[in-house]
């Protein structure tokens, strides 16, 4: 049982660059979401999805857009990468949105742009 | 603004202590936490949650403990071993049906 997958775990970007995050949860879990993790800072979440089909903001969705592709993936893409959208970004999911329930995280991506 | 803080940015205990890490929420509303460890390199992994209706939950060597009075919730680790080190998030949610809210994390260093 994997889990939570992230792909790529390692990315170095040039400014301007896009690319797209990928992310697959094998628990049936109906909601996925996407964090960025800066030194320092906590846990920021950039968007999520609360059932299939559906989308939402979190709080820093600037410079990024998600596609719920099915119950299963959920990605995340950057159109042109800024300095600035270096950090470490997190896929979760958890059973349901908004419940008594922990969210299950992947392992990271780490992106650079220079 | 940040409503999910911790005292301490860093501890550091013995092997075989326990250990207590901090964090203090501003929202009196909020209804579920969670404590989270994240060993460097790896995402967060859930360690132990507790609602807002209790003031005590006990896992395997874990416990929290909520004051709702003053808006704390507590981490104990009981007999602190060096697998213990990594940063551990509080997080908590305002109300049902929202994301949670994480806070910035204390680094746990465990000597032996």
């Amino acid at each position: 049982n994997a889990g939570v997958t992230q792909t790529p775990k390692f990315q170095v970007l040039k400014t301007g660059q896009s690319m797209t995050l990928q992310c697959a949860q094998d628990m049936n879990h109906n909601s996925m979401y996407w964090y960025r993790q800066d030194p320092g800072m906590g846990l920021r979440l950039i968007y999520y999805s609360a059932s299939e089909g559906t989308t939402d903001k979190g709080e820093v969705p600037n410079g990024y857009n998600v596609s719920r592709l099915n119950k299963r993936e959920f990605s995340l893409r950057l159109e042109s990468a800024a300095p600035s959208q270096t950090s470490v970004y997190f896929c979760a999911s958890s059973e349901y949105w908004g419940g008594n329930t922990e969210a299950f995280f992947g392992q990271g991506t780490r992106l650079t742009v220079v | 603004g940040e409503s999910v803080g911790l005292h301490l940015p860093t501890l550091s205990v013995q092997e075989g202590d326990n250990s207590i890490i901090n964090c203090a929420y501003s929202n009196s509303a909020s209804d579920y936490f969670i404590w989270y460890k994240q060993e460097s390199g790896k995402g967060p992994q859930f360690i132990i949650d507790i609602r807002s209706n209790m003031d005590k939950r006990q896992g395997q060597r874990v416990t929290v403990l909520l004051n709702k009075t003053v808006k704390h919730l507590s981490l104990q680790i009981a007999a602190t071993q060096p697998g213990d080190s990594a940063v551990y998030f509080c997080a908590e949610r305002h109300q049902a049906g929202t994301a949670l809210i994480f806070g910035k994390g204390t680094t746990l260093s465990v000597s032996s």
